[in-house]
């Protein structure tokens, strides 16, 4: 089955940095990639997505790339801010299945 | 626009007591999915689930777990004699299409 990897597991920004996540992914096959934001005591929300046949998106302040060759994804966050405090997951998807598999879990902490 | 919703949101039993989880989806959507996520963990996928039918149940376990998604009324997860391992967050998401997937605020189990 998939096995998704993420890191770092935790990452500290100043307010006004950037933030990069980066995750692996093991099946080659795999064609869909969220991301969620996790905030404490709360269900995981989905802030972008990616399909395997393109290669970036942009939504505001938040990116994500993606390499097929190499199985990996990123996300970016510019210009964070202290609201961007939370646990950042990653996901990939086969094609046929239906379950996401989670990378472990990024916690974005944004210094003031 | 409702989101998913669950309920309860806290539930303490005592060993070998059953647990019975509610997920009601977006309004529309006809996938549910359920995952249960350990403290300091991501996400792992249990089941996947239609109107009336279970889809995919390969990460469920295979003694004391159910789950439904009845033609009328919320899907229902439900944990027989539950044990101290059982002791975790259990969300549910639903989706319009397969892939995108929207969570709820979890169902926080604790097994006393």
């Amino acid at each position: 089955g998939e096995n998704v990897e993420q890191h770092p597991s935790t990452l500290s920004v100043q307010e006004g940095d950037s933030a990069v996540i980066k995750c692996t992914y093991s099946d080659s096959a795999s064609n869909y990639f969220p991301w969620y934001k996790q905030e404490l005591g709360k269900g995981p929300q989905l802030i972008i997505d990616i399909r395997s046949n393109v290669g970036e998106k942009k939504d505001q302040r938040i990116a994500v790339t993606l390499n097929k060759t190499a199985k990996h994804f990123s996300l970016h966050i510019t210009e964070t801010q202290p609201e961007d405090s939370a646990v950042y997951f990653c996901a990939a998807s086969l094609p046929a299945a239906r379950q996401l598999t989670f990378g472990s879990g990024t916690q974005l902490t944004v210094l003031p | 626009n409702a989101g998913v919703m669950q309920n309860p949101r806290h539930l303490v039993r005592r060993r070998g007591q059953e647990a019975r989880l509610r997920c009601s989806p977006v309004k529309g959507h006809s996938h549910v999915y359920w995952y249960r996520q350990l403290p300091e963990e991501g996400l792992k996928f249990m089941v996947y689930l239609q109107k009336e039918n279970i889809i995919d149940e390969s990460g469920m376990p295979k003694e004391r777990f159910s789950a439904e998604f009845p033609k009328e009324g919320p899907s229902i997860l439900r944990i027989q004699q539950v044990v101290r391992g059982d002791s975790a967050a259990y969300f549910c998401a639903s989706s319009p299409q397969p892939h995108e997937q929207y969570f709820g605020p979890g169902t926080r189990l604790t097994v006393t």
